[in-house]
């Protein structure tokens, strides 16, 4: 298997810009995570999906971020309009099923500069 | 909910020398620990995990210890070498909760 799949590897946008981030996780996985990481709130727990279905948004900041999982193989996280705060490593993990002991496999990332 | 504190933010050892990072966890019902480790501009991984009803586990050199009782759990890393240097995150979770919370991390620099 290749692994979690993320596109693109890195973004660069200006202000006000929609930007949308992609990700295909290992197939069979049933549950999908799309988290932030920067140096100063270290890696945040932005949405959870359990067979496409999203379970847990809590961690979403605003209104601006929107996530989609269509189907087993495809979510995307969407950020409209982009703003500098924004800037970050967005990272997508998927398990095989929703126990807490189900290893997460992270994707490589998506480097978001928002300029 | 349940907090992870994860100590210290930066380690510093000499090659060859042992390592050792320390979490702490506040929900006694989390029953289930991993450690992931990240190097210098890629992914988290799992290198390492404990379950509440063991008190260490060993793979190699690194070895991972759970205190139940103090509620803390730490990671041993033996004979450390120039690629152990990377972020160590530290997290827990119930067996039964989809959802891991995370430490802070702890950043491993190994002198030459």
């Amino acid at each position: 298997d290749a692994g979690v799949i993320q596109s693109p590897r890195h973004e660069v946008t200006e202000m006000g810009q929609e930007v949308t981030l992609r990700c295909k996780p290992i197939s069979g996985h049933n549950s999908l995570f799309w988290y932030r990481q920067t140096m100063m709130r270290g890696l945040e727990l932005l949405i959870y999906f359990n067979n496409n279905v999203p379970i847990d948004d809590s961690g979403m900041p605003e209104d601006r971020f929107s996530a989609k999982m269509p189907n087993a193989s495809f979510s995307t996280l969407k950020i409209q309009p982009s703003e500098p705060r924004d800037s970050a490593v967005y990272f997508c993990a998927s398990s095989l099923d929703d126990r807490g002991s189900d290893t997460q496999y992270f994707g490589p990332g998506t480097r978001l500069t928002v300029l | 909910g349940e907090n992870v504190e994860q100590h210290p933010s930066t380690l510093s050892v000499q090659e060859g020398d042992s390592a050792v990072i320390k979490c702490t966890y506040s929900d006694s019902a989390s029953n289930y620990f991993p450690w992931y480790k990240q190097e210098l501009g890629k992914r988290p991984q799992l290198i390492i995990d404990i379950r509440s009803n063991v008190g260490e586990k060993k793979d190699q050199r690194i070895a991972v210890t759970l205190n139940k009782t103090a509620k803390h759990f730490s990671l041993h890393i033996t004979e450390t070498q120039p690629e152990d240097s990377a972020v160590y995150f530290c997290a827990a979770s119930l067996d039964s909760n989809y959802q891991l919370i995370w430490g802070a991390g702890t950043k491993l620099i190994i002198k030459p």
